[in-house]
């Protein structure tokens, strides 16, 4: 079974950047895309970028400039980096698989984290 | 950018009731349409893809139906754990994934 694992600080300065890791476990990064999303508190969902094992990126038009998404398939993980943080970016960030199968329409987030809650303030 | 509009936002329900939650699109998507629950203090957990292919092991009182531009999801009848958030997400602009705004399943 597929598990993965968010891990970084809860605590971010307005304007620092905010780092994220995500480890999987119980199963091999390769073959995948990987992606995060995010939750205000109280609110709906964001999705905010995509990489693929090989490196191949996607992001969010909204966030692009201040996002970076990156792997390590020797550690079996992936990250988020977000600069030039304000209050709106305070959410729960959630990794998840973003899986492409070979199906007509069946492109699906089908395994998440637990998410880790990250606040911006001073 | 594809804007996904769920309908309603919110609804009141009673176990063994039959609830159906409307998602629309604002161009069509053909079949990339994903349903998630979410729980208090929970991740989302794939429940439908591909607008009606039942994810594993979910139960099969939920029913996802639709293509183009209008979807929905039903459960046929609802047992407590079923009280939840339901969000539906597209994946046909992989240029930029879109949720909708979600439906708050409460009794």
């Amino acid at each position: 079974q597929v598990q993965l694992q968010e891990s970084g600080p809860g605590l971010v300065k307005p304007s620092e950047t905010l780092s994220l890791s995500c480890t999987v476990s119980g199963g091999s990064i390769n073959n995948y895309y990987w992606s995060w999303i995010r939750q205000p508190p109280g609110k709906g969902l964001e999705w905010i970028a995509y990489v693929h094992y090989t490196g191949g990126t996607n992001y969010n038009p909204s966030l692009k400039s201040r996002v970076t998404i990156s792997v390590d398939t020797a550690k079996n993980q992936f990250s988020l980096k977000v600069s030039a943080v304000t209050a709106a970016d305070t959410a729960m960030y959630y990794c998840a698989r973003f899986n492409i199968t070979g199906i007509k329409g069946g492109r699906f987030f089908d395994y998440w984290g637990q998410g880790t809650l990250v606040t911006v303030s001073s | 950018d594809i804007q996904m509009t769920q309908s309603p936002s919110s609804l009141s329900a009673s176990v063994g009731d039959r609830v159906t939650i409307t998602c629309r699109a604002s161009q069509t998507i053909s079949n990339y349409l994903n349903w998630y629950q979410q729980k208090p203090g929970k991740a989302p957990k794939l429940l439908i893809y591909a607008a009606s292919t039942l994810q594993a092991g979910v139960p099969s009182r939920f029913n996802g139906s639709g293509s183009g531009t209008e979807f929905t999801l039903t459960i046929t009848s609802l047992t407590p754990e079923d009280f939840a958030i339901y969000f539906c997400q597209q994946s046909y602009s992989t240029p930029k994934l879109t949720f909708g705004g979600g439906t708050n399943v409460e009794i």
